[in-house]
C-alpha cells in the first residue's frame, strides 16, 4: 500500500528556536497533503490543508506566521514551527490524499515535538 | 458542529475475548465514517469504513456498522489477538471537502 514517511520522530528542542518536520510521500504524488496535531488525550486536530504550488489554507485559530507550510513538490510537504514554545509542544502528523485511489488518505507515523 | 466521540481508553483484554470500541458522531450532513489504527511507530493505517447509513465495514475481523439513528459507529471484533495491540481512531468526512474529523484514540493492549 501506499506509504507516507514523515521524519523526524521525536524532537526536542529549546524555547525559541524552529523546527522543520518532513512528510514525504514514497510511492505516489500527492497534490493535497494535511496536518494535524494531537494534544494529549485530545483529538487529532486538523491545522491546514497544504497543496502543491500554492499557499496552504489554514484552519480557525491556527497562526500561519507560526506554522509554516511549504508544498513545494508533489512528493513533500514541509512543517515549519517557527521559534516554538513549551504551548507548542504536541504530536504532529502529516496525511496525503492518493489521487488514484478514492477515500485513501494515508498517514505518516507522526511527530513528537518538545519544546523545553 | 462537527465531532467526534470515542471512549477512552487504554483498554486491556486477554486474547480472544470479544472487543467493542464506543465511537458516537455529530455532523452536518451525512457523513462517511472511518476506523484507523495505528500500531506501535507506525502510520494511521484505514482499517475499515462505512459510507452510508446501515452499511457496515469490515476487515481483519474488525466490523463496524454505521448506524444513522444512533449517530453511532462501534468498532467490535469477536476475538482480539496479540497483534491487535495498537490505537483505533474513529473519524468522519464531511460529503463535502477533504477535513476527516477523528476521535481521541484508543488504546487497546491485549495480553496472551
Amino acid at each position: 500500500g501506499a506509504v507516507v514517511s514523515q521524519h523526524p520522530s521525536r524532537v526536542i528542542c529549546k524555547s525559541g528556536t524552529s523546527v522543520k518536520i518532513e512528510c514525504r510521500s514514497l510511492d505516489f504524488q500527492a497534490t493535497t497533503m494535511f496536518w494535524y496535531r494531537q494534544f494529549p488525550k485530545q483529538s487529532l486536530m486538523l491545522m491546514a490543508t497544504s497543496n502543491e504550488g500554492s499557499k496552504a489554507t489554514y484552519e480557525q485559530g491556527v497562526e500561519k506566521d507560526k506554522f509554516l507550510i511549504n508544498h513545494a513538490s508533489l512528493t513533500l510537504s514541509t512543517l515549519t514551527v517557527t521559534s516554538a514554545h513549551p504551548e507548542d509542544s504536541s504530536f504532529y502528523i502529516c496525511s496525503a490524499r492518493d489521487e488514484g485511489a478514492s477515500e485513501k488518505l494515508f498517514f505518516g507515523s507522526g511527530t513528537q515535538l518538545s519544546v523545553l | 458542529g462537527n465531532s467526534v466521540t470515542q471512549m477512552e481508553g487504554p483498554v486491556t483484554l486477554s486474547e480472544e475475548a470479544f472487543l467493542t470500541i464506543n465511537c458516537t458522531y455529530t455532523a452536518t450532513g451525512y457523513p462517511s465514517l472511518f476506523w484507523y489504527v495505528q500500531y506501535p511507530g507506525e502510520g494511521l493505517q484505514l482499517l475499515l469504513k462505512a459510507t452510508k447509513a446501515d452499511d457496515k465495514g469490515s476487515n481483519k475481523g474488525f466490523e463496524a456498522t454505521y448506524r444513522k439513528e444512533t449517530t453511532s459507529f462501534h468498532l467490535e471484533k469477536g476475538s482480539v489477538q496479540v497483534s491487535d495491540s495498537a490505537v483505533y481512531f474513529c473519524a468522519l468526512r464531511l460529503p463535502t471537502g477533504n477535513q476527516f474529523y477523528f476521535g481521541t484514540g484508543t488504546s487497546l493492549t491485549v495480553i496472551p
